[in-house]
């Protein structure tokens, strides 16, 4: 079955400095989207990328999908406390529903 | 975004005791909802997909008479945990999305079996 890898699974960043997690895909995703849970919560959309080689940008964060629609990236440029969580990945397979990665955790010291 | 509740938020229960949890979609019609499960520091694993008024679709390694999924409404979808054990034990997340669109998450249950 299709399966969702994503690294690194913990990341640990002084206040300032950029963040990177990665998402790849065994088989061709229709569609890709990045959800953040903060301890204790649940998960939170953040953005979902449909075509290939798209970016898009929120503030800080931008998302890639990758040309062969099956890779995708996150990055955080200057991060802040307030970024600490959990990013997750999900992909969307064949009907509905979404096939998430194991999570990238990210910690921002002050 | 739309909301999603559920109900409990946890629960404590004893072993071989069964438990049911709500999903309620509050302000859209949830065509299809999704059952996760979230073990401590570990990702999502989906456990199940129910379309409104349709028998649920369990994932493979999911036993569909352990964990009843019952979607009688386009708002609201129990899952019971039957016989709990403690290795049952774990964070209990439903999405609901309606149509296309995409899915929004419950604040999740937090099943603890003693």
């Amino acid at each position: 079955g299709q399966q969702v890898m994503q690294i690194p699974q913990y990341q640990h960043v002084q206040e300032g400095e950029d963040f990177t997690t990665y998402c790849n895909s065994s088989t061709t995703l229709s569609n890709i989207q990045w959800y953040k849970q903060r301890p204790g919560g649940h998960p939170v959309f953040l953005i979902q990328l449909v075509k290939s080689g798209e970016v898009k940008k929120q503030k800080r964060l931008t998302f890639q999908f990758g040309e062969a629609k099956k890779n995708s990236s996150l990055h955080i440029t200057a991060t802040q406390t307030t970024d600490v969580g959990t990013y997750f990945c999900a992909g969307r397979r064949s009907g509905y529903a979404l096939n998430f990665g194991k999570g990238t955790s990210l910690l921002v010291t002050p | 975004g739309a909301v999603v509740s559920q109900h409990p938020s946890w629960v404590i229960c004893k072993s071989g005791t069964s438990v049911k949890i709500e999903c309620r979609s509050l302000d859209f019609q949830a065509t299809t909802m999704f059952w996760y499960r979230q073990f401590p520091k570990q990702s999502l694993m989906l456990m199940a997909t129910s379309n409104e008024g349709s028998k649920a679709t369990y994932e493979q390694g999911v036993e569909k008479d352990k964990f009843l999924i019952n979607h009688a409404s386009l708002t609201l979808s129990t899952l019971t945990v039957t016989s709990a054990h403690p290795e049952d034990s774990s964070f209990y997340i439903c999405s609901a999305k309606e149509g296309a669109n995409e899915q929004f998450f419950g604040p999740g249950t937090r099943l603890t079996v003693l």
